[in-house]
Protein backbone atom coordinates (compact mmCIF):
# COMPACT_ATOMS: atom_id res chain seq x y z
CA UNK A 1 0.00 0.00 0.00
CA UNK A 2 1.32 3.65 -0.30
CA UNK A 3 2.52 5.49 2.39
CA UNK A 4 4.62 6.22 4.91
CA UNK A 5 6.70 3.08 6.41
CA UNK A 6 8.59 4.22 9.82
CA UNK A 7 11.20 2.06 11.46
CA UNK A 8 10.66 0.61 13.99
CA UNK A 9 7.08 1.16 15.71
CA UNK A 10 9.16 0.79 19.31
CA UNK A 11 12.60 1.03 20.87
CA UNK A 12 14.26 1.40 24.40
CA UNK A 13 17.45 2.79 24.22
CA UNK A 14 20.06 3.52 27.23
CA UNK A 15 21.54 7.10 28.21
CA UNK A 16 23.76 7.93 25.72
CA UNK A 17 22.97 5.27 23.15
CA UNK A 18 22.68 6.39 19.66
CA UNK A 19 20.20 5.37 16.79
CA UNK A 20 18.79 6.31 13.56
CA UNK A 21 14.60 5.62 12.91
CA UNK A 22 14.29 5.51 9.49
CA UNK A 23 11.54 6.95 6.71
CA UNK A 24 10.45 6.34 3.31
CA UNK A 25 7.29 7.51 1.05
CA UNK A 26 6.40 5.93 -2.00
CA UNK A 27 4.28 8.31 -3.32
CA UNK A 28 6.97 10.59 -4.95
CA UNK A 29 6.32 13.33 -2.56
CA UNK A 30 8.62 16.18 -2.06
CA UNK A 31 8.49 17.28 1.02
CA UNK A 32 9.50 14.78 4.36
CA UNK A 33 9.02 16.03 8.21
CA UNK A 34 9.83 14.70 11.39
CA UNK A 35 7.63 15.35 14.34
CA UNK A 36 7.76 14.20 18.12
CA UNK A 37 4.62 14.57 19.88
CA UNK A 38 4.67 14.63 23.87
CA UNK A 39 1.74 14.58 26.06
CA UNK A 40 0.21 17.99 26.52
CA UNK A 41 2.59 19.65 23.79
CA UNK A 42 1.17 18.39 20.28
CA UNK A 43 3.03 17.53 17.63
CA UNK A 44 6.06 20.09 17.30
CA UNK A 45 8.51 19.59 14.28
CA UNK A 46 12.30 18.91 14.69
CA UNK A 47 13.96 18.93 11.06
CA UNK A 48 12.28 18.97 7.64
CA UNK A 49 13.30 18.42 3.92
CA UNK A 50 11.11 20.56 1.49
CA UNK A 51 13.25 19.08 -1.23
CA UNK A 52 15.47 15.82 -2.17
CA UNK A 53 18.99 17.36 -1.07
CA UNK A 54 17.95 19.99 1.43
CA UNK A 55 17.24 19.88 5.35
CA UNK A 56 16.00 22.43 7.72
CA UNK A 57 15.84 22.86 11.38
CA UNK A 58 12.30 22.63 12.70
CA UNK A 59 11.00 23.99 16.12
CA UNK A 60 13.04 21.83 18.07
CA UNK A 61 16.41 20.20 16.44
CA UNK A 62 18.75 20.16 19.17
CA UNK A 63 19.93 16.78 19.98
CA UNK A 64 18.58 14.97 16.27
CA UNK A 65 20.47 15.10 13.27
CA UNK A 66 18.69 14.24 9.32
CA UNK A 67 19.48 13.04 6.43
CA UNK A 68 17.54 12.97 3.56
CA UNK A 69 19.01 10.00 1.07
CA UNK A 70 17.06 10.47 -1.81
CA UNK A 71 13.62 11.48 -2.57
CA UNK A 72 11.95 8.40 -0.48
CA UNK A 73 14.00 8.04 2.76
CA UNK A 74 14.10 10.83 5.35
CA UNK A 75 16.57 9.22 8.93
CA UNK A 76 16.46 11.29 11.82
CA UNK A 77 19.48 10.18 13.87
CA UNK A 78 20.16 10.60 17.91
CA UNK A 79 23.51 10.44 18.61
CA UNK A 80 23.63 10.63 22.42
CA UNK A 81 20.26 9.52 23.68
CA UNK A 82 18.83 11.53 26.37
CA UNK A 83 15.60 10.62 28.69
CA UNK A 84 14.35 14.38 27.15
CA UNK A 85 14.02 12.36 24.22
CA UNK A 86 12.03 10.11 25.29
CA UNK A 87 8.43 10.61 23.03
CA UNK A 88 6.49 9.39 19.89
CA UNK A 89 8.35 10.30 16.80
CA UNK A 90 6.34 10.82 13.29
CA UNK A 91 7.58 11.02 9.82
CA UNK A 92 5.27 12.67 7.46
CA UNK A 93 5.40 13.22 3.80
CA UNK A 94 3.72 16.08 1.49
CA UNK A 95 3.50 16.57 -2.12
CA UNK A 96 3.49 19.85 -4.49
CA UNK A 97 -0.24 18.36 -5.50
CA UNK A 98 -1.18 17.68 -1.91
CA UNK A 99 -1.06 20.68 -0.22
CA UNK A 100 -4.56 21.26 0.20
CA UNK A 101 -4.45 17.67 2.27
CA UNK A 102 -2.20 17.76 4.81
CA UNK A 103 0.56 15.05 5.57
CA UNK A 104 0.54 11.38 4.97
CA UNK A 105 1.62 10.57 7.94
CA UNK A 106 3.86 7.19 9.28
CA UNK A 107 2.49 4.91 11.84
CA UNK A 108 4.70 6.88 14.28
CA UNK A 109 7.77 5.32 16.59
CA UNK A 110 7.57 5.27 20.16
CA UNK A 111 10.74 5.77 21.77
CA UNK A 112 12.00 5.12 25.51
CA UNK A 113 15.62 6.42 26.97
CA UNK A 114 16.42 5.15 30.14
CA UNK B 1 5.08 33.71 14.24
CA UNK B 2 1.80 31.20 13.57
CA UNK B 3 0.43 29.88 16.30
CA UNK B 4 -2.54 27.12 17.06
CA UNK B 5 -4.18 27.55 20.55
CA UNK B 6 -6.44 24.49 21.91
CA UNK B 7 -8.20 25.80 25.21
CA UNK B 8 -9.70 22.67 26.29
CA UNK B 9 -7.14 19.77 27.10
CA UNK B 10 -9.57 17.15 27.56
CA UNK B 11 -13.85 17.06 26.80
CA UNK B 12 -16.42 14.75 27.24
CA UNK B 13 -20.08 14.18 25.45
CA UNK B 14 -22.47 11.60 25.55
CA UNK B 15 -22.80 8.89 23.27
CA UNK B 16 -25.19 10.75 19.83
CA UNK B 17 -24.84 14.07 21.42
CA UNK B 18 -23.06 17.23 19.40
CA UNK B 19 -19.98 18.13 20.65
CA UNK B 20 -18.34 21.09 19.31
CA UNK B 21 -14.10 21.34 19.83
CA UNK B 22 -12.43 25.03 19.91
CA UNK B 23 -8.90 25.87 17.76
CA UNK B 24 -7.69 29.72 17.46
CA UNK B 25 -4.85 30.72 15.18
CA UNK B 26 -2.85 33.50 14.92
CA UNK B 27 -1.80 34.69 11.50
CA UNK B 28 -0.96 37.32 9.46
CA UNK B 29 -1.31 35.82 6.41
CA UNK B 30 -4.35 35.96 4.13
CA UNK B 31 -3.91 32.15 2.57
CA UNK B 32 -3.81 29.19 4.70
CA UNK B 33 -4.87 25.96 5.19
CA UNK B 34 -7.20 24.97 7.99
CA UNK B 35 -6.94 20.90 9.70
CA UNK B 36 -8.80 18.61 12.00
CA UNK B 37 -6.49 15.57 12.58
CA UNK B 38 -7.38 12.54 14.73
CA UNK B 39 -5.80 10.54 16.82
CA UNK B 40 -7.11 7.41 18.15
CA UNK B 41 -5.55 4.75 20.11
CA UNK B 42 -3.37 3.01 17.54
CA UNK B 43 -1.85 6.13 17.44
CA UNK B 44 -1.97 6.68 13.59
CA UNK B 45 -2.83 10.68 12.55
CA UNK B 46 -6.04 10.64 10.62
CA UNK B 47 -7.06 14.09 8.50
CA UNK B 48 -10.69 14.16 9.88
CA UNK B 49 -11.24 17.68 7.87
CA UNK B 50 -9.93 20.93 5.59
CA UNK B 51 -10.92 24.45 5.20
CA UNK B 52 -9.15 26.63 2.35
CA UNK B 53 -8.96 30.34 4.20
CA UNK B 54 -10.33 31.75 0.69
CA UNK B 55 -13.84 29.90 1.10
CA UNK B 56 -16.18 31.34 2.62
CA UNK B 57 -18.51 28.08 3.23
CA UNK B 58 -17.60 26.17 6.09
CA UNK B 59 -16.39 22.40 5.06
CA UNK B 60 -18.19 19.24 6.25
CA UNK B 61 -17.80 15.76 5.89
CA UNK B 62 -20.79 13.51 7.00
CA UNK B 63 -21.19 14.03 10.93
CA UNK B 64 -17.80 16.25 11.17
CA UNK B 65 -18.10 20.43 10.14
CA UNK B 66 -16.24 22.92 11.11
CA UNK B 67 -17.48 26.72 11.88
CA UNK B 68 -14.54 28.97 10.43
CA UNK B 69 -14.43 32.56 11.25
CA UNK B 70 -11.94 34.05 9.55
CA UNK B 71 -11.66 37.38 10.97
CA UNK B 72 -11.88 36.26 14.42
CA UNK B 73 -9.04 33.31 13.58
CA UNK B 74 -11.50 31.00 14.73
CA UNK B 75 -11.83 27.15 13.42
CA UNK B 76 -14.22 24.79 15.49
CA UNK B 77 -15.09 21.22 14.89
CA UNK B 78 -18.40 20.16 15.62
CA UNK B 79 -19.09 16.44 15.56
CA UNK B 80 -22.99 15.35 15.40
CA UNK B 81 -24.38 12.21 16.60
CA UNK B 82 -20.73 11.14 18.77
CA UNK B 83 -20.12 7.18 18.42
CA UNK B 84 -17.70 5.63 20.48
CA UNK B 85 -15.70 5.84 18.27
CA UNK B 86 -14.65 9.04 17.89
CA UNK B 87 -12.99 8.70 20.82
CA UNK B 88 -9.84 10.50 19.68
CA UNK B 89 -7.03 13.21 20.72
CA UNK B 90 -8.27 15.52 18.27
CA UNK B 91 -5.53 18.23 16.16
CA UNK B 92 -6.57 21.20 15.35
CA UNK B 93 -3.74 22.61 12.82
CA UNK B 94 -2.01 25.37 10.30
CA UNK B 95 -0.56 25.50 7.07
CA UNK B 96 0.68 28.20 4.77
CA UNK B 97 0.72 27.19 0.70
CA UNK B 98 4.69 28.12 1.16
CA UNK B 99 7.40 25.65 -0.69
CA UNK B 100 8.25 23.94 2.67
CA UNK B 101 4.64 23.28 3.69
CA UNK B 102 5.23 23.31 6.98
CA UNK B 103 2.15 22.46 9.61
CA UNK B 104 1.62 23.99 13.17
CA UNK B 105 -0.34 21.56 15.54
CA UNK B 106 -2.49 23.04 18.37
CA UNK B 107 -1.52 21.02 21.72
CA UNK B 108 -4.83 18.61 21.40
CA UNK B 109 -7.77 17.84 22.78
CA UNK B 110 -8.98 14.28 24.24
CA UNK B 111 -12.33 13.44 23.43
CA UNK B 112 -14.18 10.74 25.44
CA UNK B 113 -17.73 9.54 24.42
CA UNK B 114 -19.73 8.58 27.35
CA UNK B 115 -21.66 5.40 26.56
Amino acid sequence: NAGVTQTPKFQVLKTGQSMTLQCAQDMNHNSMYWYRQDPGMGLRLIYYSASEGTTDKGEVPNGYNVSRLNKREFSLRLESAAPSQTSVYFCASSGLRDRYYGYTFGSGTRLTVV
Amino acid sequence: AQTVTQSQPEMSVQEAETVTLSCTYDTSESDYYLFWYKQPPSRQMILVIRQEAYKQQNATENRFSVNFQKAAKSFSLKISDSQLGDAAMYFCAYKTPTRDDKIIFGKGTRLHILP
